[in-house]
């Protein structure tokens, strides 16, 4: 298995452009997991999904972050408009029916808005 | 609600020096633990976990017990290694699974 694909690795926009990640999970994981990593607040759960339905957004920190999970093998994230702030490393996570047994992440995107 | 407090970093040992990094946490009911290691520029990855109490999880010679007496987690090892150098992230999921939260994580530096 690939392990969880995310694209892209780097990407650099200007402040107010219109930013999306995407992410491919382990196939048969049923849960994904988005997260954010700054310096300043380490790693926060900004939203999962289980079986492709929202379970959880409280960590969306605005309107501007949406997430969507169409199908099982796909999930994007999208933040419109993009402020410098929002510069951080994304990573993307996913985990089957028996979360004890952990998440896999994939490798992130590191964001950078200027 | 849940939570997991490590210890602050950086951490700077020598080589061979032993290693602990506490954590402690917070849940009610039985809680999954794990070790996840990010080494420079990369993605978490899991080092190691324990699903129920005395549970000892093990990897690359890194050793956690999971010990619900004193809601603990520590990670130890017995000899560091340069290639060791990275932040570990303590991190728990509840007994019914769903999130997993991650402590602040610690760096360690290890210099030969």
């Amino acid at each position: 298995d690939a392990g969880v694909i995310q694209s892209p690795r780097h990407e650099v926009t200007e402040m107010g452009q219109e930013v999306t990640l995407r992410c491919k999970p382990i196939s048969g994981h049923n849960s994904l997991f988005w997260y954010r990593q700054t310096m300043m607040r380490g790693l926060e759960l900004l939203i999962y999904f289980n079986n492709n339905v929202p379970i959880d957004d409280s960590g969306m920190p605005e309107d501007r972050f949406s997430a969507k999970m169409p199908n099982a093998s796909f999930s994007t994230l999208k933040i419109q408009p993009s402020e410098p702030r929002d510069s951080a490393v994304y990573f993307c996570a996913s985990t089957g029916t028996a979360p004890s047994y952990g998440y896999t992440f994939g490798s992130g995107t590191r964001l950078t808005v200027v | 609600g849940n939570s997991v407090t490590q210890m602050e970093g950086p951490v700077t040992l020598s080589e061979e020096a032993f290693l602990t990094i506490n954590c402690t946490y917070t849940a009610t009911g039985y809680p999954s633990l794990f070790w996840y290691v990010q080494y420079p520029g990369e993605g978490l990855q899991l080092l190691l976990k324990a699903t129920k109490a005395d549970d000892k999880g093990s990897n690359k010679g890194f050793e956690a017990t999971y010990r619900k007496e004193t809601t603990s987690f520590h990670l130890e090892k017995g000899s560091v290694q340069v290639s060791d150098s990275a932040v570990y992230f303590c991190a728990l999921t509840g007994s019914q699974g769903g999130k997993l939260i991650f402590g602040q994580g610690t760096e360690l530096s290890v210099k030969p």
